[in-house]
């Protein structure tokens, strides 16, 4: 139980261009859900905190216009990369969890701007 | 602001236990975790112990938590290859009914065969 995907697992994309990544819990209903972004070789840096139905709360210096964060389902949560620049390449990781504690983690999302 | 640190890299033989050690500075901790990331994936949820708690054993896992000195430990008994990786610590706090995470800065541990 308790299992997050993200979809997709890699993605490759143009300067300039947009990307969606999506974030679903599969067999739980997650009030709220988390996106994460992890540079290599150092810690989680939460970037916004969204729940089912309203609008996401971001981390101080994360640009809310430049990531859109969707929380449109208690199963869903999406997260936009809009225009993209080589710098907002990174590893992307959601979590989920319902009304308890624990936070589940999906497997992440490998994001190279070229 | 709240912290959670932790030693960089750990190096053990196959079949030694290992130690991974955790500082925090956040008192008001209500939970803290323990999560492992191998290599290009997500992070995997180990154990947790709750803040009123000294100990927690899970199989080959084994918690401690000294709260007088805000540091915890996270010890693999008989440590195997699989067990390289990542560990992360993580501490919780909740204000508001709502709870807020903070995750230290991993320890890659390599383990010998």
């Amino acid at each position: 139980g308790a299992v997050v995907s993200q979809h997709p697992s890699r993605v490759i994309c143009k300067s300039g261009t947009s990307v969606k990544i999506e974030c679903r819990s599969l067999d739980f209903q997650a009030t709220t859900m988390f996106w994460y972004r992890q540079f290599p070789k150092q810690s989680l840096m939460l970037m916004a905190t969204s729940n089912e139905g309203s609008k996401a709360t971001y981390e101080q210096g994360v640009e809310k216009d430049k990531f859109l964060i969707n929380h449109a389902s208690l199963t869903l949560s999406t997260l936009t990369v809009t225009s993209a620049h080589p710098e907002d390449s990174s590893f992307y990781i959601c979590s989920a969890k319902t009304g308890g504690h624990e936070q589940y983690f999906g497997p992440g999302t490998r994001l190279t701007v070229t | 602001g709240e912290d959670v640190e932790q030693s960089l890299f750990l190096s053990v033989r196959e079949g030694d236990s290992s130690v991974i050690n955790c500082t925090y500075t956040d008192s008001s901790s209500t939970y803290l975790y323990w999560y492992k990331q191998e290599p290009g994936a997500g992070l995997q949820l180990l154990t947790y112990i709750f803040s009123n708690m000294d100990m927690k054993q899970d199989q080959r896992l084994t918690v401690l938590l000294n709260k007088k000195d805000k540091h915890l430990s996270l010890r693999i008994a008989d440590t195997q290859t699989g067990d390289s990786a990542i560990y992360f610590c993580a501490e919780s706090t909740r204000d508001s009914g709502t709870y807020k995470y903070i995750f230290g800065t991993g320890t890659r541990l390599k383990v010998l065969a």
